[in-house]
């Protein structure tokens, strides 16, 4: 069946560093693709979303393009905050019409001033 | 705020009793979406129902049921408690079947079962 796998954390940062986080999908079909975060104590919240290959999502300075040759989602962002410390999902939407998300096992993030 | 409301936000029960969980969607989201978040699980698909009906269902136990009423709000019943099923139990919401846009959670709520 469809899965997503991201890489496993957690991942800390000093602040205006770099950041990637790894998402690799397997599915039939194109499926759409979407980044959640979730902070602490609270529920999640849709980051950015593709809906076909080659979109590029993009919200509060996160990217994230669908590559279907490499059957990846990997989140950027040029410089964190010690605000973005939270845990990413990747997360992709099977393909047919049932709208049940699949999510990957999420990568906790951490920022350090 | 995110238009999904989940209630309650924190229940604590012992095993084998029942409880019901309440979630009302987002205004003009038709489909509502049931997911548990365990440490050991991770986010898990329960089921999703659309208007009414039941549309797809995932891994949810036998000792676990849904419904959604006519004003479309949904519960989520789990009896039979064990300890395994303290989670983190997330309702999400979205106009259509198919939620291929993403869709919006609730802020959960939070079962612990003693």
């Amino acid at each position: 069946g469809d899965s997503v796998t991201q890489m496993e954390g957690p991942v800390t940062l000093s602040e205006e560093a770099f950041l990637t986080i790894n998402c690799t999908y397997t599915a039939t079909g194109y499926p759409s693709l979407f980044w959640y975060v979730q902070y602490p104590g609270e529920g999640l919240q849709l980051l950015l979303k593709a809906t076909k290959a080659d979109d590029k999502g993009s919200n509060k300075g996160f990217e994230a393009t669908y590559r279907k040759e490499t059957t990846s989602f990997h989140l950027e962002k040029g410089s964190v905050q010690v605000s973005d410390s939270a845990v990413y999902f990747c997360a992709l939407i099977e393909v047919g019409n049932t709208g049940k998300l699949i999510f990957g096992q999420g990568t906790t993030l951490q920022v350090k001033p | 705020d995110s238009g999904v409301t989940q209630t309650p936000k924190h229940l604590i029960t012992a095993t084998g009793q029942r409880v019901t969980l309440r979630c009302s969607p987002r205004s003009g989201d038709l489909s509502v979406y049931w997911y548990q978040q365990s440490l050991d699980q991770g986010l898990q698909f329960l089921i999703q129902y659309y208007n009414g009906e039941e549309r797809a269902k995932g891994n949810i136990l036998e000792r676990f049921s849904a419904q959604q009423f006519p004003d479309l709000h949904s519960e989520l019943n789990l009896s039979s408690l064990e300890l395994g099923d303290s989670a983190l139990y997330f309702c999400a919401s979205s106009v259509g079947t198919g939620g291929r846009y993403g869709y919006t959670f609730g802020s959960g709520t939070r079962l612990t079962v003693v």
